[in-house]
C-alpha cells in the first residue's frame, strides 16, 4: 500500500532561519504533490501544489522542490517568523476527479524569536 | 480562494445519540466531497469520499451505517454519526473538489470537534 513519510514530527529552529521539511513516498505515483498548513483546532489551509514534471514551485517565502526519482519533496520556508509556527503536511494527488489526497502525518515547526 | 464551512464546529454529545455535521461549499460547486477524521497528532485519514447524487464510498474498516453520509446538491454534505459513543470523539474534516481541471485542488472546512461522553 502506499506510504508517504514526512521526516520529523517536530522541527525547532530561530527565527530568520531557513526551515526545511522533507516528505518521502511509496508505492504512488501522484500527479501532483501538495502542501498544507494545519493550525491547533483548525482545518489545513492549502499553501502549494507542484506537478510532477516541475522540479521547483515558489511563492513569496516559500520553495518546494519534488523529485520524482527520489520520490521526495522538499518544503523550505526562508527567513522564518513565528507566525510561522504550525503543523505542515504534504499529501499526494492523483490529480483526478473524484480522488481524494493522501496526507503524512505533518511537521511541527516551532520557531522562536 | 474557494470557502467551504462545517456546522458546528464543536459539538458534545452523550454516548448514543447521534451527530450531524454539514459541510458547505460557499463559492464553487463541489462535485466530490471528501470526509476526514483526525486522531491528536495523526495524519488526517480519509473516511469516505461522496459524489453528489450518488452513494459514498467508503474507506476500509469506516461502516457505513454507523457514519452515514448524504451529498444532497453540490454545494452540501453531511455526515451524520449515528449512536455515537467514546471512541468516535475525533475531529471530522470535510473537503471539497470542484469540477475537473489540472488546479483543482481540495478546499477544506475549519472541522468539526466531537466529544462524546
Amino acid at each position: 500500500s502506499q506510504k508517504i513519510e514526512q521526516n520529523s514530527e517536530a522541527l525547532n529552529i530561530q527565527e530568520g532561519k531557513t526551515a526545511t521539511l522533507t516528505c518521502n513516498y511509496t508505492n504512488y505515483s501522484p500527479a501532483y504533490l501538495q502542501w498544507y498548513r494545519q493550525d491547533p483546532g483548525r482545518g489545513p489551509v492549502f499553501l502549494l501544489l507542484i506537478r510532477e514534471n516541475e522540479k521547483e514551485k515558489r511563492k513569496e517565502r516559500l520553495k518546494v522542490t519534488f523529485d520524482t526519482t527520489l520520490k521526495q519533496s522538499l518544503f523550505h520556508i526562508t527567513a522564518s517568523q513565528p507566525a510561522d509556527s504550525a503543523t505542515y503536511l504534504c499529501a499526494l494527488d492523483k490529480g483526478q476527479a473524484g480522488t481524494a489526497l493522501i496526507f503524512g502525518k505533518g511537521t511541527t515547526l516551532s520557531v522562536s524569536s | 480562494g474557494a470557502v467551504v464551512s462545517q456546522h458546528p464546529s464543536r459539538v458534545i454529545c452523550k454516548s448514543g445519540t447521534s451527530v450531524k455535521i454539514e459541510c458547505r461549499s460557499l463559492d464553487f460547486q463541489a462535485t466530490t466531497m471528501f470526509w476526514y477524521r483526525q486522531f491528536p497528532k495523526q495524519s488526517l485519514m480519509l473516511m469516505a469520499t461522496s459524489n453528489e447524487g450518488s452513494k459514498a464510498t467508503y474507506e476500509q474498516g469506516v461502516e457505513k451505517d454507523k457514519f452515514l453520509i448524504n451529498h444532497a446538491s453540490l454545494t452540501l454534505s453531511t455526515l451524520t454519526v449515528t449512536s455515537a459513543h467514546p471512541e468516535d470523539s475525533s475531529f471530522y474534516i470535510c473537503s471539497a473538489r470542484g469540477k475537473g481541471g489540472v488546479w483543482d485542488t481540495q478546499y477544506f472546512g475549519p472541522g468539526t470537534r466531537l466529544t462524546v461522553l
